[in-house]
């Protein structure tokens, strides 16, 4: 089974530049999860899907940064502009919403460097 | 609110030496999870193990073993006869389940075992 993919990888890009992140869930996963983690710290919660909807995303600055999973699948994760505070690795992780406890699946992150 | 506590930073072992990697919670709630994640420098977090609030059993597998205490609110992780393999940043984290399980992670340990 396919784990949770993610791409790009890495991202360099110049401030006040948009930056899209893609994450496709493990399949039959109907919740998915934006975190974002700084260096040498821990991930936090940016946005969580139920399917298509977005249950919690109050976490997200919203004035730059956006989200959507429209087919309940796959999601995009937008950053527009992008500013130096920006630079992290964005993980999506995924998990059955049914027996949810909190375990998630992740993937390897998109690092984005912000210069 | 919830807040997990890692005060370990970075921890330096020597191959086939015990290390332990501690974890303190602070949660008014009564339902809810502990977890301990591995990430390696693939970037990816790996689920180590869950346990709920309501069992205090200490757990063993393999050369990994958790002790899960409430009264100190502590949830501490031992690797045993430490490997290389075992070098990366592990985080505990909570969930609490009148917050839709939303994960809360520690700031991470970095732990490097040397041959």
């Amino acid at each position: 089974e396919a784990g949770v993919v993610q791409s790009p990888r890495y991202k360099i890009i110049e401030k006040k530049q948009p930056v899209a992140f893609w994450c496709n869930p493990i399949s039959g996963h109907n919740t998915l999860y934006w975190y974002r983690q700084n260096l040498g710290q821990g991930p936090e919660l940016l946005i969580r899907y139920e399917n298509e909807e977005a249950v919690d995303d109050s976490q997200l600055p919203k004035d730059r940064f956006s989200a959507e999973r429209l087919k309940g699948v796959d999601s995009t994760l937008k950053i527009q502009p992008a500013e130096l505070g920006d630079s992290a690795v964005y993980l999506c992780a995924s998990n059955h919403g049914i027996t949810n406890t909190g375990e998630l699946f992740f993937g390897e992150g998109s690092r984005l460097t912000v210069l | 609110a919830q807040k997990v506590t890692q005060a370990q930073t970075e921890i330096s072992v020597v191959e086939k030496e015990d290390v332990t990697l501690d974890c303190v919670y602070e949660t008014r709630d009564t339902t809810y999870y502990l977890f301990w994640y591995k990430q390696p420098p693939s970037g990816e977090l790996v689920f180590l193990i869950r346990r709920n609030s309501f069992d205090e059993q200490n757990e063993i597998s393999g050369r990994y073993s958790w002790n899960f205490q409430k009264s100190t609110s502590s949830f501490n992780f031992t690797i045993t006869a430490s490997q290389v393999v075992d070098s990366a940043v592990y985080f505990c984290a909570l969930s609490i389940k009148a917050a839709g399980n939303k994960l809360t992670f520690g700031g991470g340990t970095r732990v490097l075992v040397k041959p």
